[in-house]
Formats: structure tokens, sequence, C-alpha cells
């Protein structure tokens, strides 16, 4: 069974901390994503991993930064958290292709309150 | 502006009812994608559809994709409480999917 999986369903930040998220997939795919969920919006994405240590900027990068290390793993860095930015987190993977979007697996979301 | 544009973004109908639902953009896509997502969980793929004019049926639901590529349709025959959701076309731009707001789906018995 494919799985994407992110460390934590629920977190509460203080304004200002240094916030990680961190997604991990088991289907050896190229691409992963980072997007934010807030309603009305639909998903919105922050940033995009073609490949590991590759990564490009989304619609909406700013107050953030990823890490690609490792193919299995994104992680997703707010650098001082603030009040909005608290949202829900999504993080997706997909096999490679730059043409024609194949399936995307989500995680559960990591939903984040920033007091 | 978002480059996928869905319609309407809430729609509350009763069981048995029909309903489309529009994804609309003034880009072309080499394909558009629909998902579905459920309270607390991440969005499941549908379909995807690929070639223009293209119709894929999913037992109830019935997926079309524009003859320029630029628009998909859902359309859900006799809808029924467990279609509930949220409905996200989605599109490939330079290797990232991009999504529509959603349409918030609700079916009452």
């Amino acid at each position: 069974d494919v799985k994407v999986t992110q460390s934590s369903r629920y977190l509460v930040k203080r304004t200002g901390e240094k916030v990680f998220l961190e997604c991990v997939q088991d289907m050896d795919h190229e691409n992963m994503f980072w997007y934010r969920q807030d309603p009305g919006l639909g998903l919105r994405l922050i940033y995009f991993s073609y490949d590991v240590k590759m990564k490009e900027k989304g619609d909406i990068p700013e107050g953030y930064s990823v890490s690609r290390e490792k193919k299995e793993r994104f992680s997703l860095i707010l650098e001082s958290a603030s009040t909005n930015q608290t949202s829900m987190y999504l993080c997706a993977s997909s096999l490679g292709g730059v043409i024609r979007a194949t399936e995307a697996f989500f995680g559960q979301g990591t939903r984040l309150t920033v007091v | 502006t978002q480059l996928l544009e869905q319609s309407p973004q809430f729609l509350s109908i009763q069981e048995g009812e029909n309903l489309t639902v529009y994804c609309n953009s003034s880009s072309v896509f080499s394909s558009l994608q629909w998902y579905r997502q459920e309270p607390g969980e991440g969005p499941v793929l549908l379909v995807t559809v690929v070639t223009g004019g293209e119709v894929k049926k999913l037992k109830r639901l019935t997926f079309q994709f524009g003859d320029a590529r630029k628009d998909s349709s859902l359309h859900i025959t006799a809808a029924q409480p467990g279609d509930t959701g949220l409905y996200l076309c989605a599109g490939t731009r330079g290797g990232k999917l991009i999504f529509g707001q959603g349409t918030e789906l609700s079916v009452k018995p």
C-alpha cells in the first residue's frame, strides 16, 4: 500500500519559532510537493522538488524554505512562524513527469496553529 | 488570480439530484485531473483526462475534457450522501501540480 506520511497531525507553535514539517514517501517517487490549504482557496503550492537537492518555488514561497537531502524525505521549514501561517499543510508525491500529470499521493495533513 | 477556476464553490443538494462542477482556465493543459477530499484526509485521485473532448466515466461520475483542453467538467448522476466532499481539479504547469479552489459538495439524505 502506497504511503505518504507526515510527521504530525496537529501542531501548535508560538510566533517567531522555527517550525519543521516532515514528509516521507515509500514509493520511490521523484516529485514531492508542499501545499497549504485554506477555506475557499483550494491547495496552494508552496514548494516543489523533482529530485534530491532540487527545489522550485511554488505560488506562495515567502516565509518558507524546504530541504530534500534524500529522495524519500521532503521537509518544509517555517523560519519564523507567524499567525498568518496557521493553516493545513499537505505533502504529496508523484512519479516524475513534466508535461503530463501523474497521480499525486497525499499525506493526511498537518494542521498547524501559530499563536 | 487562480490559474484554474472552479464553480460553484459550494453546492448543497438532495439525494438523487444531478449536478455538474466546472473547472475553467485561460491556459491550455496537457492533462487535467480530478481529486476528491474527505474531511481529515488528503485528496485522492479520481481521474486524469488527457485528450481534448475526452469523456471518462467512473460509475455515476462523468468527466469531460474540453476540446481546447482549457476546461473540464464533472457530472454526478443521482448523487448520494457518500458523494459528499471537496472536489478539486488540478493541472500541471512546468512540472508543478496546480489546483483549483475546490467545490464543496454536500448531499443531504
